[in-house]
């Protein structure tokens, strides 16, 4: 079975600075999906990036940035320039390629992100 | 698009009673997952719904049941409520389809919290 670690519970950053937030997964496949996903105290789960696993080229979305690293099994998310705004649990979640895994993400424990002005 | 809608956002229960969740997926979307979020156990995949047949299913016992209906609408049964039950739940939608992470990305509804007493 597939497993998430998330080793950082919390994290905190000052406005406009940049932060990372670590990720490790454990699983004999090789053909996957990676993703983040952010949950702010509204709850609501939004997707802030999406790797695959057999694209060498770590994904971006703006500020936000992976560096995906297969052989280590390590998909840290980096967010540059901070902003109030980001503060929220951070998810990040693993996804097998096809197979019978419809559907099925596999989440680690979150990390929770802190923003101080 | 309009998102993901779940009904409803807020419910509390007794011990022995079921209940019924309920969620709209993303228009287009044939996929509808449903996970359990609670502080101790973090998010769990409870099962996957594609085109009216259950593709996959978690570790959750049999009081966890679920249906979709042809406009992919999705119901999930608790039933004999316990109070561990208490738990955010979480519908996710998408395409359904293989094709890779941008094609089956999972976008998610603001969740239904349930409370049992």
């Amino acid at each position: 079975a597939q497993t998430v670690t998330q080793s950082q519970p919390e994290m905190s950053v000052q406005e406009a600075e940049t932060v990372t937030l670590s990720c490790t997964y454990d699983t004999s496949e090789s053909d996957y999906y990676l993703f983040w996903y952010k949950q702010p105290p509204s709850r609501q789960m939004i997707l802030v990036i999406r790797q695959e696993a057999y694209k060498q080229q770590n994904a971006t979305e703006n500020r936000f940035s992976v560096n995906f690293q297969k052989a280590a099994k390590s998909f840290s998310l980096k967010i540059s320039d901070s902003q109030l705004g980001d503060a929220a649990m951070y998810f990040c979640a693993y996804r097998t390629a096809g197979g019978t895994s419809y559907g099925k993400l596999t989440f680690g424990q979150g990390t929770i992100l802190t923003v101080h002005p | 698009k309009a998102g993901v809608t779940q009904t409803p956002r807020y419910l509390i229960k007794t011990r022995g009673q079921q209940v019924t969740l309920s969620c709209s997926p993303i228009s287009g979307h044939r996929s509808v997952s449903w996970y359990q979020q609670t502080p101790g156990q973090g998010l769990q995949f409870l099962f996957e719904y594609f085109s009216e047949t259950q593709r996959n299913k978690g570790n959750f016992p049999g009081r966890f049941s679920g249906r979709q209906f042809s406009n992919s609408r999705s119901e999930m049964n608790v039933s004999t409520l316990e109070l561990g039950d208490s738990a955010l739940y979480l519908c996710a939608s998408s395409s359904g389809l293989s094709g890779g992470p941008l094609t089956d990305t999972q976008y998610f509804g603001p969740g239904t919290r349930l409370t049992v007493l």
